[in-house]
């Protein structure tokens, strides 16, 4: 039982290069989140998935898209990465009874 | 709009109690939670409280809410070294909305 895996650990990109982040968890979740983390900010939303075959915008979505490939996989897409997207990225899924949220290790990313 | 709101840091002596405090402004929420981050991992839950409880204790940890106030606090007695770490406060506005805090950085000094 891993819990939520995210992949890559680390990533360095170029700006203007695109990239993919995955996120799968075996806890039998319905929903799923991509937040991102940022100093003295918080976590802050980017899209969610309350269950299979539907995403939302969260707080911050613009220069991101998401694909929920089953009820497993939650991927998080930057087509065009800017510096500004330079941050350390949490894929979570939750518990539909009390909305705790199980999250992963985490990417970080830099955008040069 | 929604908001949480906590301190930066907090220091401690081990063994001293810690008390971690948040405030938010959404009355609507329903659960209420403390997570914990260690360095370079994902945040983990550390306890909830339902919004209609005012009390919740589990061990070293004790929740304490104030509806009235919308103030949601946590102590950990008999604070250890292990429990050096980044506290996040979040409530649970209409079930898949999550407000998180920045966060509150505790130093346990041996």
């Amino acid at each position: 039982n891993a819990g939520v895996t995210q992949t890559p650990k680390f990533q360095v990109l170029k700006t203007g290069q695109s990239m993919t982040l995955q996120c799968a968890q075996d806890m039998n979740h319905n929903s799923m989140y991509w937040y991102r983390q940022d100093p003295g900010m918080g976590l802050r939303l980017i899209y969610y998935s309350a269950s299979e075959g539907t995403t939302d915008k969260g707080e911050v979505p613009n220069g991101y898209n998401v694909s929920r490939l089953n009820k497993r996989e939650f991927s998080l897409r930057l087509e065009s990465a800017a510096p500004s997207q330079t941050s350390v990225y949490f894929c979570a899924s939750s518990d539909s009874a009390t909305y705790e949220q199980y999250f992963g290790p985490g990417t970080r990313l830099t955008v040069t | 709009g929604e908001d949480v709101e906590q301190s930066l840091f907090l220091s401690v002596r081990e063994g001293d109690s810690s008390v971690i405090n948040c405030t938010y402004t959404d009355s609507s929420s329903t659960y209420l939670y403390w997570y914990k981050q260690e360095p370079g991992a994902g945040l983990q839950l550390l306890t909830y409280i339902f919004s209609n409880m005012d009390m919740k204790q589990d061990q070293r940890l004790t929740v304490l809410l104030n509806k009235k106030d919308k103030h949601l606090s946590l102590r950990i007695a008999d604070t250890q070294t292990g429990d050096s770490a980044i506290y996040f406060c979040a409530e649970s506005i209409g079930g898949f909305k999550t407000i998180f805090g920045a966060g509150t950085r505790l130093f346990v000094k041996a």
